[in-house]
Formats: structure tokens, C-alpha cells, sequence
């Protein structure tokens, strides 16, 4: 597509509930990130994919956080027993070969998660 | 540790004046500088950057200075217009690293 789409938009959810967040970048970008923004945070890293596979998962922040990548394309990042803590925006971005020039990334608008 | 530090929260200037947004950082291991801007219930979208080889970069109203002594980088949007009010993040990366470092912003509101 034209830019990097990220769906639900908002989702809330209750304290426990497992909850599924979706990214489809732009076409043919080989490299993917996740990254969160809490409430008076900056964007804090989680996890780099390049194609399928992901080099460095260092920014998940517990055992609860997965993501994963197919055919090079559309990734989903689980959050298992949601925790109120993990409410915040979760924002994807995309380059098409990681680590060339300034490396500009290019973000979704996000999903923006709530954790009752 | 790879820190990018924005210490200001929030600046507010008045249109058509220079609005001057600051970020330090430590370890002298990078390649480039990046600034984001960011809309609310947007994503961040690339504004300008600066390679370490570089003091200067300039595109229209925008402008990056880095200073290597002192750590330190600023970006300043001259005239500022009211559509400039964001969330202005500053990133560290490029080159051989392959993740972006974030400050934590500074909300800029540019007052009519």
C-alpha cells in the first residue's frame, strides 16, 4: 500500500484478555519495527524484524509480548493477559533496507490500546 | 547506552518567530541524526535529518546544527506557523544501526 497501515485503530480490552495488533507495510520494505508510546513517553522499542526473521526482540518488555512476520509482509504483535500497564500506542514503521543512510523510518498512525 | 535526551517538555512561541528545539545525547558512536514531528492520533512522519560528518542542514523553514563538543542538537523552524504545533522528536541511527533512539519529545505550540 501507499503508506504503513496498522489496525484496530483503538482497542479496549479488560485486564487478562489476550489482544492481537496488526501491521501491513509499505510494499516491498524488507525491514519492520514495532515500537510504543506511553502516556508522556517517547517511542520506546521493541522488536526489528528483517523479512521474517527477527535479529533483536531485546525491546519486548516481558514473556507476554510475541510478534511475528509472514511472507515478508504483514506483521502482528500479541500481547497475552493484558496488563493495564501495557496500555499505551503501539506504532509500526517500515524501511525498505534497514540501516542505509539516515535510516528513515516510516510509521503507521498506531493502535491505540486500553487495558481496563 | 545510546541515550537521546530532550529536556524540554514543551515550548511555546509566537507565529512568525524562531522556534528552537534542543537535544543532547551521549556516546559519540553514530551516523545520523533524525527529527520526527508528530500529530496527535497520528504516527510520526520524517521532517529532517544530519550526518555526523555535518554541522548544518538546512530544508526551507527547517534547520538542523549539531554540535559534536558538545553533544548537542538543535533544530530551528523559522518563520513558525501555527501548523508547526507537534510533538518534535529527536532519533539517533542510520547507517550501520538498523533501530532508531527516541528522546521523549517536546510539544511545540505555536501560538497565532
Amino acid at each position: 500500500g501507499a503508506g504503513v497501515s496498522q489496525s484496530p485503530s483503538n482497542k479496549v480490552t479488560e485486564k487478562g484478555k489476550d489482544v492481537e495488533l496488526r501491521c501491513d507495510p509499505i510494499s516491498g520494505h524488507t525491514a519492520l519495527y514495532w515500537y510504543r508510546q506511553s502516556l508522556g513517553q517517547g517511542l520506546e522499542f521493541l522488536i526489528y524484524f528483517q523479512g521474517n526473521s527477527a535479529p533483536d526482540k531485546s525491546g519486548l518488555p516481558s514473556d507476554r509480548f510475541s510478534a511475528e512476520r509472514t511472507g515478508g509482509s504483514v506483521s502482528t504483535l500479541t500481547i497475552q493477559r493484558t496488563q493495564q500497564e501495557d496500555s499505551a500506542v503501539y506504532l509500526c514503521a517500515s524501511t525498505l533496507v534497514a540501516g542505509t543512510g539516515a535510516n528513515v523510518l516510516t510509521f503507521g498512525a498506531g493502535s491505540r490500546l486500553t487495558v481496563l | 547506552d545510546q541515550q537521546v535526551k530532550q529536556n524540554s517538555p514543551s515550548l511555546s512561541v509566537q507565529e512568525g518567530r524562531i522556534s528552537i528545539l534542543n537535544c543532547d545525547y551521549t556516546n559519540s558512536m553514530f551516523d545520523y541524526f533524525l527529527w520526527y514531528k508528530k500529530y496527535p492520533a497520528e504516527g510520526p512522519t520524517f521532517l529532517i535529518s544530519i550526518s555526523s560528518i555535518k554541522d548544518k542542514n538546512e530544508d526551507g523553514r527547517f534547520t538542523v546544527f549539531l554540535n559534536k563538543s558538545a553533544k548537542h542538537l538543535s533544530l530551528h523552524i523559522v518563520p513558525s506557523q501555527p501548523g508547526d504545533s507537534a510533538v518534535y522528536f529527536c532519533a539517533r541511527g542510520g547507517g550501520s544501526n538498523y533501530k532508531l533512539t527516541f528522546g521523549k519529545g517536546t510539544l511545540l505550540t505555536v501560538n497565532p
